[in-house]
């Protein structure tokens, strides 16, 4: 089974910048989650999809940074434009459907350097 | 506020020893606990998830508790090697308006001195 795919791995840009990441789940999870790390801490939530929709962006700073996943299954993330503060891994995780105990699977990041 | 603690931030600790992490959060109304181990520049990885009604679960040499009443988990590692050198990391697991979240703690980073 192939895991969560995430690209690019690493990405260098100066502030004020846009820079999108993109996100492919393992087949069939329905939910997708896009977490935003930065060093030191604990991932932090931005936004959550149930299939193509949004359950749960309230940690997204939504002036600078938007999230679709327009056919329920890649998704994208955008920030634009970027600030200092936006370096961080940023993580991409996805779930399966069903009820029980279940696990979230992550991909590797993506590394945002901002200058 | 629902919080995770982690302590310590950071363990270094000669080959071989047994060490314990330690994981606390402030709402007893826990559901499941989730440890998670992170290497440099990779993702996470899932260790050890300690349902509600459960009080510990055990991996290999891992093995994590959990004990809702005092509001603690810990992950506790036998015999540790240089391999075993990474960020621990434990989550909450909670219900949020019916989604699934993970509520984070910061990590503990671990060396394991050969």
């Amino acid at each position: 089974e192939a895991g969560v795919a995430q690209s690019p791995r690493y990405k260098i840009i100066e502030k004020r910048q846009s820079v999108a990441f993109w996100c492919n789940p393992i087949s069939g999870h329905a939910t997708l989650y896009w977490y935003q790390q930065i060093l030191g801490q604990g991932p932090k939530l931005l936004i959550q999809f149930q299939n193509n929709g949004v359950v749960d962006d309230s940690q997204l700073p939504k002036d600078r940074f938007s999230a679709e996943r327009l056919k329920g299954v890649d998704s994208t993330l955008k920030i634009q434009p970027a600030k200092l503060e936006d370096s961080a891994v940023y993580l991409c995780a996805s779930l399966a459907a069903g009820q029980g105990a279940k696990t979230q699977y992550f991909g590797p990041g993506t590394r945002l350097l901002v200058l | 506020k629902q919080e995770v603690t982690q302590i310590p931030a950071a363990l270094s600790v000669p080959e071989g020893e047994n060490l314990v992490l330690n994981c606390s959060f402030t709402d007893s109304a826990i559901y499941n606990l989730q440890w998670f181990r992170q290497d440099p520049g990779k993702g996470l990885t899932s260790l050890l998830l300690i349902q509600s009604s459960q009080r510990e679960q055990t991996s290999g040499r891992l093995n994590a508790s959990l004990d809702k009443s005092s509001g603690r988990s810990t992950l506790y590692i036998a015999a540790s090697q240089p391999g075993d050198s990474a960020t621990y990391l434990c989550a909450r697991i909670a219900t949020v308006d019916s989604n699934y979240q993970l509520i984070w703690g910061a990590g503990t980073k671990l060396i394991i001195k050969p």
